[in-house]
């Protein structure tokens, strides 16, 4: 399996700022790495898919890069419905395996 | 609309059986692949288990390997997921997922989870 390894665990910030998440992955997966944001008690949703490809109807300040195996999402100008955790996840090779998650939490 | 929906969560002993079902509409079933995907209290996603939409590829997380079978039926738009020799470890929310067609493989829809408990 791939493992893949999210940083940090946790983030505080605040409205209007703008954070970053990064995910490493063991072994090359060729940008087949997407990013979901999951609220208490919900199942997760997608946000962006093959690396840098917003999901239809995701607001444009969530945004994804890559470089070789390392991964970020970053989300400007945060809005109160942006706190939430955030996973990577491969989906080169099956089992498509998640980071450990990011919790964004309001400073 | 696209509908995904978890049934078959409950309560069951340690070293017993559990059938989830996920049924589904909206979208022609045999034209996607599955995964079921778990959280355990309080913790983070693991993927369990993933199936082709012609059911001929599955694949196993190394946890259940042995003791989880997944399957589809697309006649019924349903997909399965039979666990069995439950431990505790297996104590979590069930997520039912869709890979999505021309998003690199990732998680278009997911149901809303069924609770399995397992415990002495």
């Amino acid at each position: 399996d791939i493992q893949m390894t999210q940083s940090p665990s946790s983030l505080s910030a605040s409205i209007g700022d703008g954070v970053t998440i990064t995910c490493r992955a063991r072994q090359n997966i060729n940008d087949f790495l997407n990013w979901y944001q999951q609220k208490p008690g919900k199942a997760p949703t997608l946000l962006i898919y093959a690396a840098s490809s917003l999901q239809s109807g995701v607001p444009s300040r969530f945004s994804g890069s890559s470089s070789a195996t390392e991964y970020t999402l970053t989300i400007t100008g945060l809005q109160p419905e942006d706190f939430a955790t955030y996973y990577c996840q491969q989906s080169f090779s099956a089992p498509y395996t998640f980071g450990q998650g990011t919790k964004l939490e309001i400073k | 609309e696209v509908q995904v929906v978890e049934t078959g969560g409950g309560l069951v002993q340690i070293g017993g059986s559990l059938r989830l079902s996920c049924g589904t509409s909206g979208f022609t079933f045999s034209r996607f692949s599955f995964m079921w995907v778990r959280q355990a209290p309080g913790k983070g996603l693991e993927s369990v288990s993933y199936i082709s939409g012609s059911g001929v590829t599955t694949n196993y997380a190394d946890s259940v390997k042995g003791r989880f079978t997944i399957s589809r039926d697309n006649a019924k738009n349903s997909l399965y997921l039979q666990m069995n020799s439950l431990r505790v470890e297996d104590t979590a929310v069930y997520f039912c997922a869709r890979e999505g067609n021309g998003l690199a493989s990732a998680i278009d829809y997911w149901g809303q989870g069924a609770l399995v408990i397992v415990s002495s």
